[in-house]
C-alpha cells in the first residue's frame, strides 16, 4: 500500500515570492506521482505528473516538481505566484504497475495562501 | 473535449435514505473512479469501473456501491445514509491499457449534506 505525507497544511506566501509545497510518500513498489490543484467549489485539476524519465518535470501555471527517489519526496516549487494560484494542492501517488487506472492515494493537501 | 460531467451537483438527504450520484467520462474513456472528499479523511477511494466491471475497491462499507453501463457512465449509490456520509464525491475518468498513463481526469463532483 501507498501513503502520502504533505508536511504543510497550510502555507502563507507573499505576491510574487517563490514557493514549495513538500510532499513525501511511502511505497514498496514503483510508483507515479502526481500533483493536483482545487479551486474553492471544484473539483480537481492536473498540474503535473512523474511517470518515468527525467526528475524535473514541469507543469501548467509555472509549476514544477522535482522526483527524489532516494528521499522518497516530490515537492512542488513556482519561483513567483499570483493572487491567483491561491488554493488546495493535492500530492498523489498510483502504483505504477501500467497496466490500469488504480485508485490514487492523496495528501491531506496543503492550502496555499497568496497574501497581497 | 467534453470534461466529466457529475449530476447533480447539490443534494441534501436524510439519515436512512438513500441516493444515486451520476458521473459522465470523457469520450473515450472507459475506467470511471469515485473518491469521497471530507474535512476530516481528506480524499479516500471508493472504486473504479472499467468495461462495466468493479476492478479496484477502497475501504468502504457495503453501503457504497456502484455501477458502470455500456457507454461508460457510471452510477454511484449509497443506502441508509448516515451522517458521516455528507461530503463530496468526486467521479474522474481515464484512459486504460496501453496507452494507459495513470492520470484521472476529475468532474466538479456532487456535495451531499446528509441532515
Amino acid at each position: 500500500a501507498q501513503s502520502v505525507t504533505q508536511l504543510d497544511s497550510q502555507v502563507p506566501v507573499f505576491e510574487e515570492a517563490p514557493v514549495e509545497l513538500r510532499c513525501n510518500y511511502s511505497s514498496s513498489v514503483s510508483v507515479y506521482l502526481f500533483w493536483y490543484v482545487q479551486y474553492p467549489n471544484q473539483g480537481l485539476q492536473l498540474l503535473l505528473k512523474y511517470l518515468s524519465g527525467s526528475t524535473l518535470v514541469k507543469g501548467i501555471n509555472g509549476f514544477e516538481a522535482e522526483f527524489n527517489k532516494s528521499q522518497t519526496s516530490f515537492h512542488l516549487r513556482k519561483p513567483s505566484v499570483h493572487i491567483s494560484d491561491t488554493a488546495e494542492y493535492f500530492c498523489a501517488v498510483s502504483r505504477g504497475s501500467g497496466g490500469g487506472a488504480d485508485g490514487l492515494t492523496f495528501g491531506k493537501g496543503t492550502h496555499l495562501i497568496i497574501q497581497p | 473535449k467534453a470534461g466529466v460531467t457529475q449530476t447533480p451537483r447539490y443534494l441534501i438527504k436524510t439519515r436512512g435514505q438513500q441516493v444515486t450520484l451520476s458521473c459522465s467520462p470523457i469520450s473515450g474513456h472507459r475506467s470511471v473512479s469515485w473518491y469521497q472528499q471530507t474535512p476530516g479523511q481528506g480524499l479516500q477511494f471508493l472504486f473504479e469501473y472499467f468495461s462495466e466491471t468493479q476492478r479496484n475497491k477502497g475501504n468502504f462499507p457495503g453501503r457504497f456501491s456502484g455501477r458502470q453501463f455500456s457507454n461508460s457512465r457510471s452510477e454511484m449509490n449509497v443506502s441508509t445514509l448516515e451522517l458521516g456520509d455528507s461530503a463530496l464525491y468526486l467521479c474522474a475518468s481515464s484512459l486504460r491499457g496501453t496507452l494507459f498513463v495513470g492520470e484521472q481526469f476529475f468532474g466538479p463532483g456532487t456535495r451531499l449534506t446528509v441532515l
